[in-house]
């Protein structure tokens, strides 16, 4: 079966610090895979996706940066957090090339920068 | 555009009452749609999916949705409230756009009273 792996679970991180969040899949092969972030009282942004190794499209632009270096792995970075970077942030991954796929989420990072 | 708007940011019932959550879809083509559920710090769990197989579509833990094209409605109703219910839903739309991207409603909490 499929799984897949956010960590760290929370992190506290001072503004002006890196971040590194890291995201895998097992189980399954060429998966699409997603950042999302959900700050308090708003709901779910897509931040990330990926089609491929190396492969990124950014939905907004913002003070972070994704990169796929492997088929099944995800990673979200930033070089210098801002306040406005906290949230709750979310991994997912769906079927590569099929339109009905769900989304299967990771336990998310909540990350807040002070 | 393709988008879901979900009615009423908070919902209340008690326990053992009828469950409503309310979502709309616009859509050019038809749709495939979708219900999360989000428990406090934790990833989304899918509920249900609809994929033009059936209109009524039964979930996990009791609950389901009806596709009505004519309203663009796709509802989610359980019979009967269980406290373990109270937790955020999403009502959500896959994009067909390469990535396939998914577009999500703004979140309906919904709180159980004993």
């Amino acid at each position: 079966s499929q799984t897949i792996h956010q960590w760290p679970a929370t992190l506290v991180q001072p503004v002006g610090s890196p971040l590194s969040l890291e995201c895998t899949v097992e189980g399954t092969s060429n998966p699409n895979l997603y950042w999302y972030r959900q700050a308090a009282g708003r709901g779910l942004q897509l931040l990330f996706y990926s089609v491929g190794i190396g492969q990124i499209s950014s939905e907004v632009p913002q003070n972070l940066s994704a990169s796929r270096p492997q088929d099944r792995q995800f990673i979200l970075s930033s070089k210098k957090l801002l306040l406005s970077d906290s949230g709750f942030y979310l991994c997912a991954w769906s079927v590569e090339g099929l339109n009905n796929s769900p989304l299967h989420f990771g336990n998310g990072t909540r990350l807040t920068v002070t | 555009a393709q988008s879901v708007t979900q009615l009423g940011s908070h919902v209340s019932v008690s326990e053992g009452a009828l469950v409503l959550l309310r979502c709309n879809y616009s859509s050019s083509v038809p749709p495939y749609l979708f219900w999360y559920v989000q428990y406090p710090n934790q990833g989304l769990q899918l509920l249900l999916k609809y994929t033009s197989a059936a209109t009524l579509v039964k979930g996990i833990n009791g609950f389901e949705a009806e596709f009505k094209k004519s309203e663009t409605s796709f509802h989610l109703t359980k019979p009967s409230a269980h406290m373990s219910d109270a937790a955020e839903y999403f009502c959500a739309v896959n994009l067909n756009t390469g990535g396939f991207k998914t577009i999500f409603g703004a979140g309906t909490r919904l709180f159980v009273k004993a």
